[in-house]
């Protein structure tokens, strides 16, 4: 139980475009996902709360119209970025808590996604 | 917001051996989770653990809440668990909010 896929899992673009990534709750639903950001060999850093039905809620020096965050329904959360360039290469990842699992507290992560933007 | 330590920040095995990862923190929390990091970068859950002692398999954690630490036990380390190992916590504001810590990367060697 508690599976969280995420699409594209590697995407490379040029720069200027935009680029969508999709994160799905597959077996539970998720009133809330967050999507967190991975440079190599560091930490994650938290981007966003994505919250079903409601605008996301950005962290300190996350430009909210640059990362797009829509969470349309339970299972389903999309981080859009828009004219992407170089420096937003990176690893993405998103996660997913379950309101009614046993353990609510308890996020769980899907695959990531490697953006490379040429 | 929370401070994560951990520690050490590498960590060079050979198979069969035992290890101990620490991570501190700054503040009070309500949630303090432990995942591995497999290479293709997958975070797999290994303990929700605020306080106390957990056991599954070869690994083991504790959490004293009081004085900030937790401790991730590896015993008869093998190849597979290779990878980094992260400790993250959320604050008693905000149970969901996790900040990682820098991760320590475990290497085990044949």
């Amino acid at each position: 139980g508690a599976v969280v896929s995420q699409h594209p899992s590697r995407v490379i673009c040029k720069s200027g475009t935009s680029v969508k990534i999709e994160c799905r709750s597959l077996d539970f639903q998720a009133t809330t996902m967050f999507w967190y950001r991975q440079f190599p060999k560091q930490s994650l850093m938290l981007m966003a709360t994505s919250n079903e039905g409601s605008k996301a809620t950005y962290e300190q020096g996350v430009e909210k119209d640059k990362f797009l965050i829509n969470h349309a329904s339970l299972t389903l959360s999309t981080l859009t970025v828009t004219s992407a360039h170089p420096e937003d290469s990176s690893f993405y990842i998103c996660s997913a808590r379950d309101p009614r699992g046993l353990r609510t507290d308890t996020q769980y992560f899907g695959p990531g996604t490697r953006l490379t933007v040429l | 917001g929370i401070q994560v330590e951990q520690s050490p920040p590498d960590l060079i095995l050979q198979e069969g051996a035992n290890s101990t990862l620490r991570c501190n923190f700054s503040d009070s929390v309500n949630n303090l989770q432990w995942f591995h990091q497999n290479p293709w970068g997958q975070l797999i859950n290994l303990f929700y653990i605020p306080s106390g002692t957990k056991q599954n398999g070869r690994l083991s954690a504790t959490t004293v809440a009081t004085e900030r630490y937790s401790l991730l036990y590896i015993s008869s380390s093998q190849t597979t668990d290779s990878g980094v190992y992260f400790c993250a916590v959320a604050p008693r504001s905000n149970d969901y909010k996790l900040s990682f810590g820098a991760g320590t990367t475990v290497t085990v060697r044949a």
